[in-house]
């Protein structure tokens, strides 16, 4: 079974710009979670969707971010414009159930952001 | 949001040894969750843990949830070079599915 898919694995940009990540969660899971993980900071919860629909968004840092589920197979995180302190790994994750106690969460293999 | 802290964050030990990774809370989680991440890749769950005082064995891992549910460790027995990675805790909120993580804790096993 193919996992969570995220893409790009690694992307390099300049300051100021727009910078989409996008993430493909298992079939059949709905619900799905965007981590951010620095070395500063650990592993970070960012926001996550129920039935596409956005459950918890309070860990967005700022405006700048967005993020958006427009069906059940796909997801995608925006930062515009983006910034040096942005640079982190952002992993997109998903599970079947949702407050189900001991749901099992499956992460990709993150997107490597640098801001330079 | 409900903070969970590990201990230690750093630990190198030599091929053979017994270890113990902490993780505390001062809340009550409905569910307690340890991963494990190796470089390059995500977390990966290792075990969940639901009821209170619950001990649960993955070969010469063992990995026990608190009373109060508030706490879990994870005892490594006679480590190998290949337990080497970072090992997060995760614990589940009462509320629904937000899964808040430790800072993790970095386990390097000599040879």
């Amino acid at each position: 079974d193919a996992g969570v898919i995220q893409s790009p694995r690694h992307e390099v940009t300049e300051m100021g710009q727009e910078v989409t990540l996008r993430c493909k969660p298992i079939s059949g899971h709905n619900s799905l979670f965007w981590y951010r993980q620095t070395m500063m900071r650990g592993l970070e919860l960012l926001i996550y969707f129920n039935n596409n629909v956005p459950i918890d968004d309070s860990g967005m840092p700022e405006d700048r971010f967005s993020a958006k589920m427009p069906n059940a197979s796909f997801s995608t995180l925006k930062i515009q414009p983006s910034e040096p302190r942005d640079s982190a790994v952002y992993f997109c994750a998903s599970s079947l159930a949702h407050g189900y106690s001991g749901n099992t969460i499956y992460f990709g293999e993150g997107s490597w952001l640098t801001v330079v | 949001t409900q903070l969970l802290e590990q201990s230690p964050q750093f630990l190198s030990i030599q091929e053979g040894e017994n270890l113990t990774v902490y993780c505390n809370s001062s809340s009550v989680f409905s569910s307690l969750q340890w991963y494990r991440q190796e470089p390059g890749e995500g977390p990966v769950l290792l075990v969940t843990v639901v009821t209170g005082g619950e001990v649960k064995k993955l070969k010469r891992l063992t990995f026990q949830f608190g009373d109060a549910r508030k706490d879990s460790s994870l005892h490594i027995t006679a480590a190998q070079p290949g337990d080497t990675g970072l090992y997060l805790c995760a614990g589940q909120e009462t509320s629904g599915s937000r899964l808040t993580f430790g800072e993790g804790t970095q386990l390097t096993v000599n040879p």
